[in-house]
């Protein structure tokens, strides 16, 4: 089976450092998505880590450690337009599963 | 613009009747997902297709169909059986066989009991 676990709330002030974590216990990994999700719309995509380490996009990073199953997405330079949902779904074959998202809430 | 289009946004069902939701997509993806989001959990998957002419359920297809006839077009019909399908569905496509390629989604469709 697979468990997907994320905090459910978050809340940050604007300009602010926000780190969400993800951790994971799949039956098989073909690598770790992260999206983003604003309230009635469809998740966009914001990152993908297969290999551990850190990937950087822009204002956004996300880091895995297979051998620990977990990950983080960073979110810096916090804006309004950030407070959103953030899914953590993991790859088995052809399939993803997801976590139940971690709402962020950015404050002025 | 290529994309995912999925109709209606919003649709309502009576008891005991069939409702089919509308998948297009025209991104020339092989792959293609149904998905159910309920408030407060993640996506759950409900069927889905890697080529045409063939699919897999998925962890919640009981009272839920599906057709791929078209590479373009993939239809979700909620069924009768299904006894609580008031939920947010969210279709998506992804090139197949390619594990670093993300899934695009559709803007989804709103489906209540009346």
């Amino acid at each position: 089976g697979q468990n997907i676990d994320q905090p459910t709330e978050m809340t940050a002030t604007e300009g602010a450092i926000v780190q969400i974590n993800c951790t994971y216990q799949t039956s098989g990994f073909n690598g770790l998505f992260w999206y983003q999700q604003h309230a009635g719309e469809a998740p966009t995509f914001l990152s993908y880590n297969v290999l551990d380490g850190l990937e950087e996009k822009g204002r956004f990073s996300s880091f895995l450690s297979r051998s620990k199953g977990y990950s983080y997405l960073l979110l810096k330079e916090l804006q309004m337009k950030d407070s959103a949902s953030y899914l953590c779904a993991v790859r088995d074959d052809y399939k993803l599963s997801f976590g139940a998202g971690t709402t962020v809430t950015v404050r002025a | 613009d290529g994309g995912i289009t999925q109709s209606p946004k919003y649709l309502f069902r009576k008891e005991g009747q069939n409702v089919t939701l509308s998948c297009e997509q025209n991104l020339n993806h092989d792959a293609m997902y149904w998905y159910r989001q309920d408030p407060g959990q993640g996506l759950r998957l409900i069927y889905y297709s890697q080529i045409v002419n063939d699919f897999q359920k998925g962890d919640i297809a009981e009272g839920y169909s599906v057709s791929r006839e078209k590479k373009e077009s993939f239809p979700l019909t909620v069924t009768s059986a299904q006894k609580n399908p008031t939920a947010f569905y969210l279709c998506a496509s992804s090139i197949a066989g390619f594990s670093n390629q993300p899934q695009h989604f559709g803007d989804g469709t709103r489906l209540s009991i009346l």
